[in-house]
């Protein structure tokens, strides 16, 4: 069976500042892992995922996620939030079927 | 890109009634389409699968009897909950993968919030 860890429920920073989003995953086999982030209101909506080849994926509004094997994580980071990067963002893993964690609420302050 | 929608966002009703869902994709076709269920403050668990003109297939401890899915066409899915109680308040979530969509592509509709009361 597959399981996601997002170890931060709720992350608060100041506009301007660098963040990372935590994620740990455990799987006996090759997986897909995805982030996905929701804006209040609408639906899920995928931020950047790796499938294989380079271990670095980036999004197009600048997050980043690295994907580590031996520490079986996929952290999403970014180097300068802005105030429209708030929303809950998800991490998740594919393998026949979607597993998700439990959601990071990334709150960013003027 | 592809767009998910969902009807209707918001929905009460009283214990003991039946409501249904609709998802719908509205720029392509889907050929599976997947209900989500969340919880507050935890993630999204799946509940079924369910693939156009076939039966849905249904993720261990949901009862297809109550959560009744239809994929007739293929824009267009159901679900309907039937004599809902209170535990089955919470947040419907569909998505939705194209013919021509890679197998980890799904796009999500918007949720529907279901009280019951």
């Amino acid at each position: 069976a597959q399981s996601v860890t997002q170890l931060d429920s709720q992350v608060p920073v100041f506009e301007e500042a660098p963040v990372e989003l935590r994620c740990n995953y455990s799987s006996s086999v090759s997986v897909y892992l995805f982030w996905y982030v929701q804006y209040p209101n609408q639906g899920l909506q995928l931020l950047l995922k790796y499938l294989s080849g380079s271990t670095l994926v980036e999004s197009i509004n600048g997050f980043e996620a690295e994907f580590n094997k031996s520490q079986t994580s996929f952290h999403l980071r970014k180097p300068s939030v802005h105030i429209s990067d708030t929303a809950e963002y998800f991490c998740a893993i594919l393998y026949g079927k979607l597993t998700f964690g439990q959601g990071t609420i990334l709150t960013v302050h003027p | 890109g592809a767009v998910v929608s969902q009807h209707p966002s918001r929905v009460i009703c009283k214990s003991g009634t039946s409501v249904k869902i609709e998802c719908r994709s509205l720029d392509f076709q889907a050929t599976t389409m997947f209900w989500y269920r969340q919880f507050p403050k935890k993630s999204l668990m799946l509940m079924a699968t369910s693939n156009e003109g076939s039966k849905a297939t249904y993720e261990q401890g949901v009862e297809k009897d109550k959560f009744l899915i239809n994929h007739a066409s293929l824009t267009l899915s159901t679900l309907t909950v039937t004599s809902a109680h209170p535990e089955d308040s919470s947040f419907y979530i569909c998505s939705a993968r194209g013919l021509a969509g890679d197998i980890d592509t799904q796009y999500f509709g918007p949720g529907t919030r279901l009280t019951v009361l």
